[in-house]
């Protein structure tokens, strides 16, 4: 059974900071991951989809890259603002379209 | 594009009654939604698969007769929680996947903004 651990559950930064949040997966066999944010009491806003045939995704100050070997993925967060303030989740397919979410990184982003 | 709408937003209801809750791709069509639950603090669980004209396909532990799933047209799926009890109380959020062209985003999931219901 898949299961999606993300590293560190909680983050709190200052205002700036280069972010690096951990996704992995017990089974390696990723077809499809998807990195998005949630806000409180919010639904998903997906950030970077990384597709079978991609390693490595960017948009604007994001970036998200897949080690499939490993079953790793790693969302870069770069100069970090407080509206970055949010959780974020790695979710992954293994060709169904049936999506395993992570467990998520509280992030929070002091002015 | 490739918006999907969930209705309604929130609701609040008496424990024993039941509360539908509908899922709506609104410009794209979705022959595959997924309901997911999400309890406080916690991440998105999948309940179920639904398939447009076939019956859906229930995780684990999910029970069926509990959470009724219909997904009568390509572009709208309903989750019915049949005698609500506190414990049902949680954020339900649908998704559906967009079968466009590889060039317009094929395999993404789309989700709806979720509906929190609250069962007195």
């Amino acid at each position: 059974k898949q299961e999606v651990t993300q590293i560190p559950a909680a983050l709190s930064v200052p205002e700036g900071e280069n972010l690096v949040l951990n996704c992995s997966f017990t089974d390696s066999a990723i077809y499809n991951l998807q990195w998005f944010r949630q806000d409180p009491g919010k639904g998903l806003t997906s950030l970077l989809l990384i597709q079978s045939s991609q390693r490595e995704q960017t948009s604007g100050r994001l970036n998200a890259s897949l080690d499939k070997s490993s079953g790793r993925s790693t969302l870069y967060i770069a100069a970090s603002q407080p509206g970055d303030s949010a959780t974020y989740l790695c979710a992954g397919t293994s060709g169904t379209y049936k999506y395993i979410f992570g467990t998520g990184t509280r992030l929070k982003v002091l002015a | 594009g490739a918006v999907v709408s969930q209705h309604p937003s929130w609701v609040i209801c008496k424990s024993g009654t039941s509360v539908k809750i509908e899922c709506r791709s609104l410009d794209f069509q979705a022959t595959t939604m997924f309901w997911y639950r999400q309890f406080p603090k916690q991440s998105l669980m999948l309940m179920a698969t639904s398939n447009e004209g076939s019956k859906a396909t229930y995780e684990q532990g999910v029970e069926k007769d509990k959470f009724l799933i219909n997904h009568a047209s390509l572009t709208l799926s309903t989750l019915t929680v049949t005698s609500a009890h506190p414990e049902d109380s949680s954020f339900y959020i649908c998704s559906a996947r967009w079968t466009g062209g590889a060039s317009s985003g094929a395999n993404v999931l789309t989700f709806g903004a979720g509906s929190r219901l609250t069962v007195l």
